[in-house]
C-alpha cells in the first residue's frame, strides 16, 4: 500500500514568516500534485509535478518534486492569513486504467494577522 | 463554483437506512472519483469511473456502491448505514485518466449517520 505522510500535522505561524511543508512515501510516484482546501469546500489543485527534481513557483509558493519522485516539498514565503488551510499532497501512478490519487496525511496551516 | 456539483450537501439520516449521492462532472470531463474524507481516515480513495467503466476500487465497503450514468453523472450508494460512514464524501472530475491530469473537487455531501 502507498502511504504519503506530511509534517508537520499542524502549523500555527504570524503573517509574514516563511515555512515548509514535507510530503514524503517510500513508493515512486509518476507524479505529484498539491491542493488547499478550506473548511466546507473540496479540496484545490495548486500544482502538478511530474519529473524527479522539478521546481515550480506559483507567487509565493514553491513546490519541489525530489529526484527520485518519492517526496515533496512546499515553501510558502511571506504567509499571508489568505494562505490558511489544510494543505494536501497526492500522488498519481499512470501506465494502468487509472490515475486515482493517493493523498497525504495533510498539514493544516493557520496564518495569524 | 468549481465546475463539479455534488448534492444533497447536508443529510442527516439513521442508521440502517440508505442514502444516494450525487455528482455532475465538469463539462467535458469523464473520469469520476469518490472519496471519502474523516478526521481520522483523511481522504480515501473510494471508486473511480471513467466514460461510464468502473476503472479503480479503493477502500469501498460492500454496502456501498456506485454508477456512472451515459450522461457521465455518477452516484455513490451507501446502505446499512453505521454510526462510522459518517463523513465528507466528495466527488472529483478530471478530463482523462493520463499523467499530469488534476482533479476538480465538488464541495461534499456531508452526511451524518445518527
Amino acid at each position: 500500500t502507498q502511504l504519503l505522510e506530511q509534517s508537520p500535522q499542524f502549523l500555527s505561524i504570524q503573517e509574514g514568516e516563511n515555512l515548509t511543508v514535507y510530503c514524503n512515501s517510500s513508493s515512486v510516484f509518476s507524479s505529484l500534485q498539491w491542493y488547499r482546501q478550506e473548511p466546507g469546500e473540496g479540496p484545490v489543485l495548486l500544482v502538478t509535478v511530474v519529473t524527479g527534481g522539478e521546481v515550480k513557483k506559483l507567487k509565493r509558493l514553491t513546490f519541489q518534486f525530489g529526484d527520485a519522485r518519492k517526496d515533496s516539498s512546499l515553501h510558502i514565503t511571506a504567509a499571508q492569513p489568505g494562505d490558511t488551510g489544510l494543505y494536501l499532497c497526492a500522488g498519481s501512478n499512470y501506465g494502468g486504467a487509472t490515475n486515482k490519487l493517493i493523498f497525504g496525511t495533510g498539514t493544516l496551516l493557520a496564518v495569524q494577522p | 463554483d468549481s465546475g463539479v456539483t455534488q448534492t444533497p450537501k447536508h443529510l442527516i439520516t439513521a442508521t440502517g437506512q440508505r442514502v444516494t449521492l450525487r455528482c455532475s462532472p465538469r463539462s467535458g470531463d469523464l473520469s469520476v472519483y469518490w472519496y471519502q474524507q474523516s478526521l481520522d481516515q483523511g481522504l480515501q480513495f473510494l471508486i473511480h469511473y471513467y466514460n461510464g467503466e468502473e476503472r479503480a476500487k479503493g477502500n469501498i465497503l460492500e454496502r456501498f456502491s456506485a454508477q456512472q450514468f451515459p450522461d457521465l453523472h455518477s452516484e455513490l450508494n451507501l446502505s446499512s448505514l453505521e454510526l462510522g460512514d459518517s463523513a465528507l464524501y466528495f466527488c472529483a472530475s478530471s478530463v482523462a485518466t493520463g499523467k499530469g491530469y488534476g482533479y476538480t473537487f465538488g464541495s461534499g455531501t456531508r452526511l451524518t449517520v445518527v
